[in-house]
């Protein structure tokens, strides 16, 4: 089945640091690509997505690129804040395979400190 | 728009006991999907609606779980003869289906299943 993979938590940075939190996937299909983000006591929330190929998504200064040649939507973010400390979800679902279940990888941690 | 919601936020019960979950969806949102999320790993699918009828179910929903949403609205979720293996995060997200078909997640409800 198809799966998502990202990299293990949790991840320490000080503010204005560079930010990547890598993941991988797994489908059978062509999937749509999303980061979802869940703040400290609050849902989860989409923070950007992508449905295609090259695609890049970006939100909040966050980044990512579909990349179907390494099955792979890395976040990114130039300079961090406090204000992103959060848990981050890669997610994906195969919409034009006719399922719209979203799959998650198991989320990455990440606190910046002032 | 109010979001979307769920009650209760929190229960424990014992185990064996019976308990049931609702979630009012977005007004608007035609799709409604149910996801368990136990600590430290990503939300993993158990069901979803489109208006009333259910069409798909995961395998990780026993015969000890049903799912309604009997007019299109709202949705309970049903545990019987919870178990400890129970105890999670059950979130619910709400969908049109149409446009970006994005999911909008509610708070949750935690179950403690003592």
């Amino acid at each position: 089945g198809d799966s998502v993979t990202q990299m293990e938590g949790p991840v320490t940075l000080s503010e204005e640091a560079f930010l990547t939190i890598n993941c991988t996937y797994t489908a059978t299909g062509y999937p749509s690509l999303f980061w979802y983000v869940q703040y400290p006591g609050e849902g989860l929330q989409l923070l950007l997505k992508a449905t295609k190929a090259d695609d890049k998504g970006s939100n909040k200064g966050f980044e990512a690129t579909y990349r179907k040649e390494t099955t792979s939507f890395h976040l990114e973010k130039g300079s961090v804040q406090v204000s992103d400390s959060a848990v981050y979800f890669c997610a994906l679902s195969d919409l034009w395979g006719g399922s719209e279940k979203l799959v998650f990888g198991k989320g990455t941690k990440l606190t910046v400190n002032p | 728009d109010t979001g979307v919601s769920q009650d209760p936020r929190h229960k424990i019960t014992k185990r064996g006991q019976n308990v049931t979950f609702r979630c009012d969806p977005i007004s608007e949102h035609n799709r409604l999907y149910w996801y368990r999320q136990t600590l430290g790993q990503g939300p993993e699918f158990l069901t979803y609606f489109q208006n009333e009828a259910q069409l798909e179910k995961s395998r990780l929903l026993s015969d000890r779980f049903s799912a309604e949403r009997p007019k299109g609205s709202f949705s309970t979720l049903e545990i019987q003869r919870t178990e400890q293996g129970d105890s999670a995060m059950y979130l619910c997200a709400s969908s049109l289906a149409a446009g970006d078909w994005e999911q909008f997640f509610g708070p949750g409800t935690r179950l403690t299943v003592l």
